[in-house]
This record gives structure tokens, C-alpha cells and sequence, in this order.
């Protein structure tokens, strides 16, 4: 139990379809983030929020659009994807955003594995 | 723009040899993590490094920082089968926007009987 819950664990889409992915977590965190992870390439960090407000949106797509109804709920909307967006996608929390968390470090869920047809 | 590098990529080791992992990062930062990720699952914090001469151990991981190097290292004792995972380092900066988390491509380690 991490504490960091995404699901579908595994979703397969076709470039047309719109598919959600949620995230939920259970520690009292008051930041969330989502990230991509791709074979063979570093974590990318996607959207950080904190306080259910945006505060970073690493230049991606429109295609992705997050929502962060509270502090425990962030999902990951997804609609006319590309082939190239496949890939392992991460929720993390963590007790404050990066650099007032103390010694704290992001907590991750097990991610959802997306695979676009 | 930040980069973080780690090596090797893939380590394969035999139980009981010792080794090091290293995170070379290409500007300075604020504090450094170590994650480990076994297959199909989730990161897993490790160590949270804060201040340049920083050393934390848990069992048979170390894990060192040298920020006028800008290195960390990640040294294994002793090894066993259940260390087989990926291992990431990543280094936080403060930025005007906020906070930012840049991982390494991550190692690959598997331990051999």
C-alpha cells in the first residue's frame, strides 16, 4: 500500500478515443504532480499542483488536461492521443511542493501503463 | 538546463561484491533523492540527500553527495538477489516558478546468485 493509488492500472486507447486517468492518495499531501515515463528516458515531470492550483505546466500538450478537483484527486484527461504518448504515467504527492517539504520526498503511485493503438 | 546523468545503466553483480552507482548533475541544486523502482511498481524513496558531505545508510545502500562535484553516489554492499531494481536518482532545483524534480535515466541493477 503506497499510499498513492492510480487507476486503471493498464489502458489501451485508440487516438480517437477520450480516456481519464485518476489518482488518489491518502497521506494529507497538499501537492501533486503527474509524470511520464517512457522506455529507455528519464521521468518527465508533466503538471505540479499544489493546493488544487496549477503551478507548473512543463510545456505539454493540449491533449493532456489535468484536473485537480482537491488536494487528494488529481486526474489526467486524455483525448486524440499519439502512438508517442505511450507510456508509464506517475502520480506523486508530497507534503508541500518541492523545497518547503522539508526533508520530505514525493510519494508515487504505481502508475497507469497507457498504450495508444 | 539541468541535466542528470547516472552510470552505469545497467549493472549486472554477483552476490556478496560491492559497487557504485554515480549521479553526476550539471548545475547546482537544492537536495538530491534516490528512488528505487522494482518492475511494475511504484518509485520508492531511498535517501533524501541535503547539504554538500552528506551520508545516509539504510541496510546495504549508501548514499553520498558532493555538491561542489556535483556527484552522489550510490554504493552497494554485500549484494543480494532482492536489490535487483531500477535505481533513479534526482535532483531538485528551486526555480521562479517553483520546485522541480529531474531524474536520471536510471540503473538497471540485477544481482546474480
Amino acid at each position: 500500500e503506497t499510499g498513492v493509488t492510480q487507476t486503471p492500472r493498464h489502458l489501451v486507447m485508440g487516438m480517437t478515443n477520450k480516456k481519464s486517468l485518476k489518482c488518489e492518495q491518502h497521506l494529507g499531501h497538499n501537492a501533486m504532480y503527474w509524470y511520464k515515463q517512457s522506455a529507455k528516458k528519464p521521468l518527465e515531470l508533466m503538471f505540479v499542483y499544489n493546493f488544487k492550483e496549477q503551478t507548473e505546466n512543463n510545456s505539454v500538450p493540449s491533449r493532456f488536461s489535468p484536473e485537480c478537483p482537491n488536494s487528494s484527486h488529481l486526474f489526467l484527461h486524455l483525448h486524440t492521443l499519439q502512438p508517442e504518448d505511450s507510456a508509464l504515467y506517475l502520480c506523486a504527492s508530497s507534503q508541500g511542493t518541492l523545497g518547503r517539504a522539508g526533508n520530505q520526498p514525493q510519494h508515487f503511485g504505481d502508475g497507469t501503463r497507457l498504450s495508444i493503438l | 538546463e539541468l541535466k542528470v546523468e547516472q552510470n552505469p545503466l545497467f549493472l549486472s553483480m554477483q552476490e556478496g561484491k560491492n559497487y557504485t552507482i554515480y549521479c553526476n548533475y550539471s548545475t547546482t541544486s537544492d537536495r538530491l533523492y534516490w528512488y528505487r523502482q522494482d518492475p511494475g511498481k511504484s518509485l520508492e524513496s531511498l535517501f533524501v540527500l541535503l547539504s554538500n558531505g552528506a551520508v545516509k545508510q539504510e541496510g546495504r545502500l549508501m548514499a553520498s553527495l558532493d555538491t561542489k562535484a556535483r556527484l552522489s553516489t550510490l554504493h552497494i554492499t554485500a549484494a543480494v538477489h532482492d536489490l535487483s531494481a531500477t535505481y533513479f536518482c534526482a535532483v531538485e532545483r528551486r526555480e521562479t516558478s517553483g520546485s522541480r524534480l529531474t531524474f536520471g535515466e536510471g540503473t538497471q541493477l540485477t544481482v546474480n546468485p
